[in-house]
């Protein structure tokens, strides 16, 4: 399964657009980017999936570079209620594959008031 | 509509004593999965199952049993908890492979 980077931590001003990057320079063809977020200690919850366009949704955009090594997540405008453990992942396409989605340490995003 | 839903949210055991955690969906997903999560760490698939009466091993099995015997419930048994075993919980479904997952919100164990 391809590796995701993230930065541990990043700060965002309420009301401002919170960008939070993703690494997956591994990435294969057959891989989509999630990305969930884990709000003090609750389940995780699914935020966004893409393959290579851009997608939008009500809670946040997720960008696709072209060569599809990076991506980025953004709330368009942070509350305090999106400081969470956001995770980016990377997951195969078909049921071919046994692999499953795997969670790393994911970025900490703090909303300051 | 209650999702998924874990039972219990709470529990201590002792060393050697067994559980069974229920993990129940009522959203008609055919995939189920069972994570764990320790302390500043990110989530650990145990077992995960792609439909009922299937079941497969994740990253982290040992120790850990599972069993798929209705499409909406997946049971996680541990068989003689060790001290190791003690973390969060969290079971999730999902329509598909490339669906987003639902999670429940966990069960705490802590084995002494």
């Amino acid at each position: 399964d391809a590796k995701t980077t993230q930065p541990p931590s990043m700060d965002c001003a309420e009301g401002r657009a919170a960008n939070l990057p993703c690494n997956h320079s591994t990435i294969s063809g057959n891989e989509y980017v999630y990305w969930y977020r884990q709000i003090h200690s609750q389940g995780p919850q699914y935020i966004i999936h893409g393959l290579k366009n851009n997608e939008t949704n009500e809670m946040a955009s997720l960008i696709i570079t072209e060569d599809r090594k990076s991506s980025t997540l953004i709330l368009p405008h942070a509350t305090l209620r999106d400081t969470a453990v956001y995770y980016c992942i990377v997951g195969p396409i078909s049921s071919g594959s046994a692999r499953q989605l795997t969670f790393g340490s994911g970025t900490q995003l703090t909303v300051l008031p | 509509n209650a999702g998924v839903t874990q039972t219990p949210k709470f529990r201590v055991l002792k060393t050697g004593q067994s559980m069974t955690l229920l993990c129940a969906q009522d959203m008609n997903h055919e995939y189920m999965y069972w994570y764990r999560q320790d302390p500043g760490m990110g989530l650990r698939l145990i077992h995960y199952s792609v439909g009922e009466g299937t079941t497969a091993k994740g990253e982290v099995p040992d120790g850990y049993n599972v069993s798929r015997l209705k499409k909406q419930n997946f049971l996680l048994g541990l068989e003689s908890a060790a001290p190791s075993q003690t973390s969060v919980y969290f079971c999730a479904s999902s329509y598909s492979w490339d669906y987003g997952y639902t999670f429940g919100s966990g069960t705490r164990l802590t084995v002494v």
